[in-house]
Order: structure tokens, then C-alpha cells, then sequence
């Protein structure tokens, strides 16, 4: 059973334009969701995290939104540079602090064209 | 940031053998270290939550008596799969928490053959 899902398993966007990717989770008791990026082979980079008392946060080019009602976040790159391209995770975790077990989605690819 | 390494990168082995990998926080202290596994294409996978001087707990699904952890110190989990089968070919990564989150290895690539 896929506590965190990730269902769109590419993206491909123009570089200057946004990346909008969307993450939905199951489990009510999670409480800390992050996002992580990954290149093949490699372990994957912190990129920006949220707890669900925020519905926003934003570092850089990179915006997570949290609706916590409908248990769904989304990452959003502004703009998006060839460099971002690769597979990105969204993660969450049961507690905001305490616990760094994640729970991981499947992955979505982005693939940012010049 | 804090950094992760884990050793080796990539290791082939012969059914049967057993291999042991190893996560080490080379700047920090990690009371609490985390293994996970990816298949091509796939989610990262939590296999067991390794805790510095106490058993690992493993997640539903995972053998203990095959994918032995060890949490010797605060810096130092290793992970052992024994008797490995090419379905135990994987990439297998680590993470240790520390500064309010988890930083992950570099992961290693295991292929049995």
C-alpha cells in the first residue's frame, strides 16, 4: 500500500517556465513532508521541507504547498534551469520532530529543455 | 551540510556470499541511522531504523536474520546481507539524522550474480 504517491512519473518543461510537482499521501498521522532530489546512482539532496501547521514555504526558486484537507503538496520551480532536471521525491514523516523516518513516493523525472 | 558516506559505492558478489556495507556520519553524531533500498525505477524503500547501541527495527516485510544491522556507534551502522541472491541486487542507501534532518549517503549498488 502507497502511503505517498507520486503519480505523474515524468515532467518535461522549457526552461524559464514553472515546474509544478504534485505529491499526494494517505496517511493522516504524517505530519512532516520534504522534498528530495535524486540523480541516477546517487543518494538523494534535501531540498526544501513543511509542517503541517504552514500551508507555504518557499527557499530560492523552490515554493512547497501543503493542503493539508486534501492531503496532497506540490513543489513548485521558478524558473525551472536544465540543472533541475532529475528525479524528484516527495517524502513524509509522522512527526515534525524526532523521527527522520520517511516515507517516500515513487518518483517523479523532470526533465528541464533548453 | 552534514555529510553521509557510505562504503563501498559498488560491490559485485557471488550468490551465497555475504556483503557488508557501511554508513558512516563523517560530521556528526547520528543516534539513529536509516536504511533504504531502490529498485530501478522505483520508490526508496525503508528497510530498518538502525538505533546506535540497541536492535534495529525492521519494517513489515523485511528479514532481520538476512539484512543484519549493526549500530556500533554514533557514527557507524553497518548493514550486512547475508547468503545474497541476485533479488537481493539493489541500490541500498542510508540516512542519519542530525540538525533537523536526515542526510543521506551516496548509496550503494549491489548486483549478485
Amino acid at each position: 500500500d502507497q502511503q505517498v504517491k507520486q503519480n505523474s512519473p515524468s515532467l518535461s518543461v522549457q526552461e524559464g517556465r514553472i515546474s509544478i510537482l504534485n505529491c499526494d499521501y494517505t496517511n493522516s498521522m504524517f505530519d512532516y513532508f520534504l522534498w528530495y532530489k535524486k540523480y541516477p546512482a546517487e543518494g538523494p539532496t534535501f531540498l526544501i521541507s513543511i509542517s503541517s501547521i504552514k500551508d507555504k514555504n518557499e527557499d530560492g526558486r523552490f515554493t512547497v504547498f501543503l493542503n493539508k484537507s486534501a492531503k496532497h503538496l506540490s513543489l513548485h520551480i521558478v524558473p525551472s534551469q536544465p540543472g533541475d532536471s532529475a528525479v524528484y521525491f516527495c517524502a513524509a514523516s509522522p512527526a515534525y520532530v524526532g523521527t527522520y523516518k520517511y516515507i517516500f513516493g515513487t518518483g517523479t523525472r523532470l526533465k528541464v529543455l533548453a | 551540510g552534514a555529510v553521509v558516506s557510505q562504503h563501498p559505492s559498488r560491490v559485485i558478489c557471488k550468490s551465497g556470499t555475504s556483503v557488508k556495507i557501511e554508513c558512516r556520519s563523517l560530521d556528526f553524531q547520528a543516534t539513529t541511522m536509516f536504511w533504504y533500498r531502490q529498485f530501478p525505477k522505483q520508490s526508496l524503500m525503508l528497510m530498518a531504523t538502525s538505533n546506535e547501541g540497541s536492535k534495529a527495527t525492521y519494517e513489515q516485510g523485511v528479514e532481520k536474520d538476512k539484512f543484519l544491522i549493526n549500530h556500533a556507534s554514533l557514527t557507524l551502522s553497518t548493514l550486512t546481507v547475508t547468503s545474497a541472491h541476485p533479488e537481493d541486487s539493489s541500490f541500498y542507501i542510508c540516512s542519519a539524522s542530525g540538525s533537523g534532518q536526515a542526510y543521506f549517503g551516496p548509496g550503494t549498488r549491489l548486483l549478485v550474480l
